[in-house]
């Protein structure tokens, strides 16, 4: 069974701090998808990365940066120079890679709140 | 980029009557649907995969009979609460998974239906 672990209920950071926001995942596949998705108040859930098993590199996306390690079986995601718009819910998922019902297994969520 | 709408964006409707939220891919067609559920501060939920012309597959514990699923196009998947309780009050979101092309494979989600029974 596959399982997504954000240990971060609730983080909360002065701007333009850096931060960090932890994912740990299990899966016996070895083929498999991770993601990060933003949840804004509003609610609509806001793509931000999709990586697959294969691909080990870090991304980077302007402030925005994602370590991948699977010898820790970690996707973390650090936000840098922090900014208020960043505070909302961030959600890390995984999927199989199984076609045709690859569905996405969330973690809990962490809340992250940019303090002015 | 690929845009799945969802309606209603709210709805509040009375004990014991039905609800029924649509989730549409605008300008792609999509395969596989998923319809989350998300309680206050909580996780998304998976209540069910629906692919189009085949009945839904439901994750353990959620009533099909309360939560009926019809995905009769590529571009058109709904969920019906029906007899609505206060304890399905939540917010529902759908997820569309491309059929290739362009847009790919990739999930795009609706931007959520906040349901209240009241």
């Amino acid at each position: 069974a596959q399982k997504v672990t954000q240990a971060q209920t609730e983080i909360s950071v002065v701007e333009k701090e850096d931060v960090t926001l932890d994912c740990v995942y299990e899966t016996r596949d070895t083929t498999y998808y991770l993601f990060w998705y933003k949840q804004p108040p509003s609610g609509e859930l806001v793509f931000l990365i999709r990586r697959n098993s294969f691909d080990e590199q870090n991304e980077i996306s302007g402030r925005y940066s994602w370590n991948f390690q699977k010898s820790t079986s970690s996707f973390n995601f650090t936000i840098t120079a922090s900014q208020v718009v960043d505070s909302a819910v961030y959600f890390c998922a995984l999927s199989e890679a199984n076609f045709g019902n690859e569905k996405l297994t969330f973690g809990t969520g962490t809340r992250l709140t940019i303090i002015p | 980029g690929a845009v799945v709408s969802q309606h209603p964006s709210r709805v509040i409707c009375k004990s014991g009557t039905s609800v029924k939220i649509e989730c549409r891919s605008l300008d792609f067609q999509a395969t596989t649907m998923f319809w989350y559920r998300q309680f206050p501060k909580q996780s998304l939920m998976l209540m069910a995969t629906s692919n189009e012309g085949s009945k839904a597959t439901y994750e353990q514990g959620v009533e099909k009979d309360k939560f009926l699923i019809n995905h009769a196009s590529l571009t058109l998947s709904t969920l019906t609460v029906t007899s609505a309780h206060p304890e399905d009050s939540s917010f529902y979101i759908c997820s569309a998974r491309g059929a290739g092309g362009k847009y790919g494979y990739g999930y795009t989600f609706g931007s959520g239906t906040r349901l209240t029974v009241v």
